[in-house]
């Protein structure tokens, strides 16, 4: 079974504050990718990387950076957390393929007071 | 760009109803997937359409791929209260690795 984990289900933050956000895979997937999801507006890409240490911005990487280092490893972060970065976020993995599903980890509930 | 709309937003129904939730676009996906989401979790695969008019069936569900690949369909047969969740739909973009996703049906089936 394929299993994406992702470091916390539910977390609360002070503004101002840096936030790490870990994802797992354990597929030997290529592609792994950090979305934020926010009602009314979907899933929104943030980051996605294609191989270790490569790394391309989304639609939304504004006050987000990334990290990967090992291939199933990767970590979202919040240099300086502010209150409209309080959302679901959802990490996904998937092959390199065209036709891939992406599998997607249960989620983070981060609250930036 | 290449979006993806889905419709209804939201749909609230009685258990043993039928219904139809839509995907469009205005350009062509080389395939499409459907996800479900419950409450508190992550999105969970469904099926995947990559052939024009494909039909694939998965026991009440029945997803259909447009003929010309810019559109789907979701169909539930007698719903069930199990049924209850956002429904996504996703494709791979044209240009990159990434996914492109429908802003997502909001399914409630009352008992």
């Amino acid at each position: 079974d394929v299993k994406v984990t992702q470091s916390s289900r539910y977390l609360v933050k002070r503004t101002g504050e840096k936030v790490f956000l870990e994802c797992v895979q354990d597929m030997d997937h290529e592609n792994m990718f950090w979305y934020r999801q926010d009602p009314g507006l979907g899933l929104r890409l943030i980051y996605f990387s294609y191989d270790v240490k490569m790394k391309e911005k989304g639609d939304i990487p504004e006050g987000y950076s990334v990290s990967r280092e090992k291939k199933e490893r990767f970590s979202l972060i919040l240099e300086s957390a502010s209150t409209n970065q309080t959302s679901m976020y959802l990490c996904a993995s998937s092959f390199r393929g065209r036709v891939e599903t992406q599998y997607f980890g249960p989620g983070t509930r981060l609250l930036v007071l | 760009t290449q979006l993806l709309e889905q419709s209804p937003q939201f749909l609230s129904i009685q258990e043993g109803e039928n219904l139809t939730v839509y995907c469009n676009s205005s350009s062509v996906f080389s395939s499409l997937q459907w996800y479900r989401q419950e409450p508190g979790e992550g999105p969970v695969l469904l099926v995947t359409v990559v052939t024009g008019g494909e039909v694939k069936k998965l026991k009440r569900l029945t997803f259909q791929f447009g003929d010309a690949r810019k559109d789907s369909s979701l169909h539930i047969t007698a719903a069930q209260t199990g049924d209850t969740g956002l429904y996504l739909c996703a494709g791979p973009s044209s240009r990159t690795y990434k996914y492109i996703f429908g802003t997502g049906t909001r399914l409630k089936v009352l008992a």
